[in-house]
């Protein structure tokens, strides 16, 4: 049974250019959450897709989008990447039957803004 | 909203010894979850324990322990028989129950090490 996956591990990229991050859900799970996390912080709720739509979102600007395929498998998209922009981004999928259940989480991916 | 308070930035215990992670959180909610992961080096953040807020009994998981007070809203960790993979950050996290999506609020965290 695979856990959650995401790509890339690893990313660079320059101020202002764009990045999309990609998330697969754990095997049963139809409901995806991305974080944000600073180094030496916690994680940050960044939103949360389920049946393809943005159901909660948290206090990042509208640089920050998503999607949600058919499948349950997610993008995070940042537009006109800032240096505070580098940090570990962490998928996390759950169940949702009345409410959203345990959030499992991804490897993260690390991205460095130059 | 919702805060959650980890006042122990680091700590360190020996090996087969036990510890406690402290956690405090404020809200006005009823029902809720409060969970504790840990993230070690690899930055994987695994689940921990698991303790819903109707639940008077205390969630254990093997050498995981918490000692949820729901009126002082304090809920700690207590880690039997420590261990050197327990090395880690461990965080606090609260998730409100709602049906139109639950978030997690995570705490500072506090960075672990066992000493052998």
């Amino acid at each position: 049974d695979a856990g959650v996956t995401q790509s890339p591990t690893h990313l660079i990229k320059t101020r202002g250019q764009q990045v999309t991050l990609r998330c697969s859900p754990k095997s049963g799970h139809d409901t995806v959450s991305w974080y944000q996390q600073a180094l030496g912080q916690g994680p940050q709720f960044i939103f949360q897709y389920y049946e393809e739509e943005e159901r909660q979102r948290g206090n990042f600007p509208d640089r920050f989008s998503g999607h949600q395929f058919p499948n349950y498998s997610s993008e995070l998209n940042v537009n006109a990447l800032l240096l505070g922009d580098s940090a570990l981004y962490l998928c996390a999928s759950s169940r949702t039957s009345g409410y959203t259940d345990t959030q499992y989480f991804g490897p993260g991916t690390r991205l460095t803004v130059l | 909203a919702q805060t959650v308070t980890q006042s122990q930035p680091e700590m360190s215990v020996q090996e087969a010894e036990t510890v406690t992670l402290s956690c405090t959180y404020d809200t006005s909610e009823n029902n809720y979850y409060l969970f504790w992961y840990k993230q070690p080096p690899s930055r994987q953040m695994i689940l921990v324990i698991r303790q819903e807020a109707y639940k008077q009994q205390n969630a254990t998981e093997n050498r995981f322990s918490v000692n949820f007070q729901k009126a002082a809203k304090s809920f700690s960790l207590k880690i039997s028989d420590s261990q050197l993979g327990d090395t880690a950050m461990y965080f606090c996290a609260f998730m409100k129950l709602q049906t139109s999506g639950s978030r997690l609020t995570f705490g500072e965290g506090t960075q672990l090490t066992v000493n052998p």
